[in-house]
């Protein structure tokens, strides 16, 4: 157990809708780091916050957003969905940015595995 | 687009025998990590090596860095059931991200 909390595990929807990710990092972590996973497409990093703010922005989508709240919990709205949007969607948490914005180890959720009809 | 590219894609072992894999990167990084992803599940963090080391051990697992030739090689010792699993190499050679490779599928046969 990485004490890394996703919900849902699994979330069936049609094309068109509008789903909420959510993202409970491990207790003491301040950065998040959403990715997509998928069979075509592989680990792509999405975004990732530290202490509230966005620190780095990667193949994140339009219709795609984001946040961290003061409780450090992490959100990732995806709206207008589409078919190519089905994926596993990853949140992982770590301490801290090291020196120079280094990244060290990530502790990473189980996922949560959307599925667009 | 993804930094690193893993080698071979799949890899299928008797249980005992060793399990090497290697990772190819473009630009120059901070450190390189390693991780295990079991099917369907979260990665799982293996070991971080940093661009002024060349070697690292932990357990079972032996990772060597070597920067002019831009790869890293993961090495799984006397393998078990239980390491079946897709391996990741990560870099994070752009401040505050870690970019992941494709990975190498490894299946062990016992």
């Amino acid at each position: 157990d990485s004490g890394v909390t996703q919900t849902p595990k699994h979330l069936i929807t049609a094309t068109g809708q509008r789903v909420t990710l959510r993202c409970s990092p491990r207790s003491g972590d301040l950065s998040v780091y959403w990715y997509q996973q998928s069979l075509d497409q592989g680990l792509q990093f999405l975004i990732q916050y530290y202490n509230g703010e966005e620190r780095a922005k990667g193949n994140i989508l339009e219709r795609f957003s984001a946040q961290q709240f003061p409780d450090l919990h992490s959100e990732l709205n995806l709206s207008s969905l589409e078919l190519g949007d089905s994926a596993l969607y990853f949140c992982a948490s770590s301490p801290r940015p090291g020196l120079a914005g280094r990244v060290g180890e990530l502790f990473f959720g189980e996922g949560s595995r959307l599925t667009v009809l | 687009s993804q930094q690193g590219e893993e080698d071979p894609q799949a890899l299928s072992i008797q249980e005992g025998e060793n399990a090497t894999m290697n990772c190819s990167y473009k630009t120059s990084i901070n450190n390189l990590q390693w991780y295990r992803q079991n099917s369907g599940r979260g990665l799982v963090h293996l070991i971080l090596i940093r661009s002024n080391e060349r070697e690292k051990h932990s357990g079972r697992l032996r990772v060597t860095l070597d920067t002019s030739k831009k790869s890293s090689s993961l090495l799984i010792t006397a393998s078990r059931a239980a390491d079946t699993a897709s391996y990741f190499c990560a870099t994070d050679k752009e401040d505050y991200k870690l970019s992941f490779g494709a990975g190498t599928t490894v299946t062990v046969r016992a």
